[in-house]
């Protein structure tokens, strides 16, 4: 059975760092390329990142292009994002999803932006 | 970066009734390369389509997928109770990006 599990989301002050994991299961993690989508409050689905298995191929939103560092380590069927410099918008769960085609998605960790 | 709209926001129909939902993206993307998805409240979002108009595996045949190009549609023959929730298109042939959602709601 596939699993994607996201931890690491947390309170955190304007313009400070945050890095959420989501650990992989059930399926060759390294074979597929996955992706961080977010959701604020009450919003819309919006992509955030996606990395290939090789991490060879990297794609950002603008809306956080400069600021948030997708990464993985196949080795421990992890995949990352490391969010710098953070602001009240970045206020959002955020889910870890397997492939282009989003057929897995996370439980979704909350990141909340908050002085 | 590939833009995609939704319309319309918020559909208002009856069960039994069909709605057709309609996505519309600003520039071309590569083969149809085009998903939707169901939200409800409290869930993450499930997949329904691919590929434009493929279906996965045990989504009822009362959706369906069309389109090419920039515009695509979701359509639900005759909506069922457990179909009203939000929908979101999303293409995966320019990195990814998600539609605003078209919530369906009971009239």
């Amino acid at each position: 059975e596939v699993q994607l599990v996201e931890s690491g989301g947390g309170l955190v002050k304007p313009g400070g760092s945050l890095t959420l994991s989501c650990v992989a299961s059930g399926f060759t993690f390294s074979h597929y390329n996955m992706n961080w989508v977010r959701q604020a409050p009450g919003k819309g689905l919006e992509w955030v990142s996606c990395i290939s298995g090789s991490s060879a191929y990297i794609y950002y939103a603008d809306s956080v292009k400069g600021r948030f560092t997708i990464s993985r380590d196949n080795a421990k069927n992890s995949l990352y994002l490391q969010m710098n410099n953070l602001s009240a918008e970045d206020t959002a769960l955020y889910y870890c999803t397997r492939d282009s085609i989003m057929a897995y998605w996370g439980q979704g960790s909350l990141v909340t932006v908050s002085s | 970066e590939t833009v995609l709209t939704q319309s319309p926001g918020t559909l208002s129909l009856s069960p039994g009734e069909r709605a057709t939902l309609s996505c519309r993206a600003n520039q071309n993307f590569s083969s149809n390369s085009l998903a939707w998805y169901q939200q409800k409240p409290g869930q993450a979002p499930r997949l329904l389509i691919f590929g434009a108009s493929t279906r996965i595996p045990g989504i009822p045949d009362r959706f369906s997928g069309s389109g090419s190009g920039t515009d695509f549609t979701l359509t639900i023959s005759r909506l069922e109770p457990e179909d009203f929730a939000v929908y979101y298109c999303q293409q995966y042939g320019s990195a990814r990006t998600f539609g605003q959602g078209t919530k369906v709601e009971i009239k």
